[in-house]
């Protein structure tokens, strides 16, 4: 499968607890997006990477997220002293962004789901 | 922010039917996608646009780019039942994607 991979699909976690979600972005794949989507909406942009360097973050990311892509491939998504209100589904998307073109597609991954109870 | 807004925000067709929805927004964008989200999965790209006015289709999928640059529809010819879903337009910056407020697609036999 050469598609954006995503884990784990699911997370149950107790209020004040930290998680941690990995995604593996399409192989020749130089930039990577994470997005948070809460029941009934549409995805909502979190961050974005171009190879190993975070270049965007939205107000979303509160202090309690950090992202990181170590190596340029695959990323995480940390989350600490989880609250109700992170109960989302965690979405990672990749695409291959060439240097002189103004456009490029994402893919999106399964995502994770996180249940803060 | 950017809105997309969709219409309609959710419909129930019978299998065959030709279904049509579009997207519309306040702000004028460059590149319109079409994505469609099956419950507990990520979303997958339908059809991308770059163009004003262009029409472009992906089998029983066609989809157009408004001249004003804000607005797009989609539409689906014969419509079966692996076609229930929640399809979003989007749109936004090369970075940084902004997701239509979707519709949801049900499938009747």
């Amino acid at each position: 499968d050469t598609g954006v991979s995503q884990d784990p699909r699911h997370k149950i976690t107790k209020r004040g607890q930290n998680v941690t979600f990995r995604c593996d972005p399409i192989s020749e794949h130089n930039r990577l997006y994470w997005y948070r989507q809460t029941l009934g909406q549409g995805p909502e942009f979190l961050t974005y990477f171009q190879n190993e360097a975070q270049l965007e973050k939205s107000r979303l990311l509160s202090d309690r997220f950090s992202a990181e892509r170590p190596k340029g491939s695959f990323s995480t998504l940390e989350i600490q002293r989880t609250e109700q209100g992170d109960s989302a589904m965690y979405l990672c998307a990749s695409s291959y962004r060439p240097i002189r073109s103004g456009t490029d597609t994402q893919y999106f991954g399964p995502g994770t789901r996180l249940t803060v109870l | 922010g950017q809105q997309l807004n969709q219409s309609p925000q959710s419909m129930f067709i019978q299998e065959g039917e030709d279904v049509s929805m579009n997207c519309t927004s306040s702000s004028i964008f460059n590149t319109w996608l079409w994505y469609k989200q099956d419950p507990g999965e990520g979303p997958v790209l339908l059809i991308a646009l770059y163009k004003a006015g262009e029409l472009t289709s992906n089998g029983r999928l066609t989809a157009q780019f408004g001249i004003t640059r804000k607005d797009s529809f989609l539409n689906i010819s014969a419509s079966i039942p692996s076609d229930v879903g929640i399809y979003f337009c989007v749109s936004g910056t090369a970075s940084k994607l902004t997701f239509g407020t979707g519709t949801r697609l049900q499938v009747t036999l």
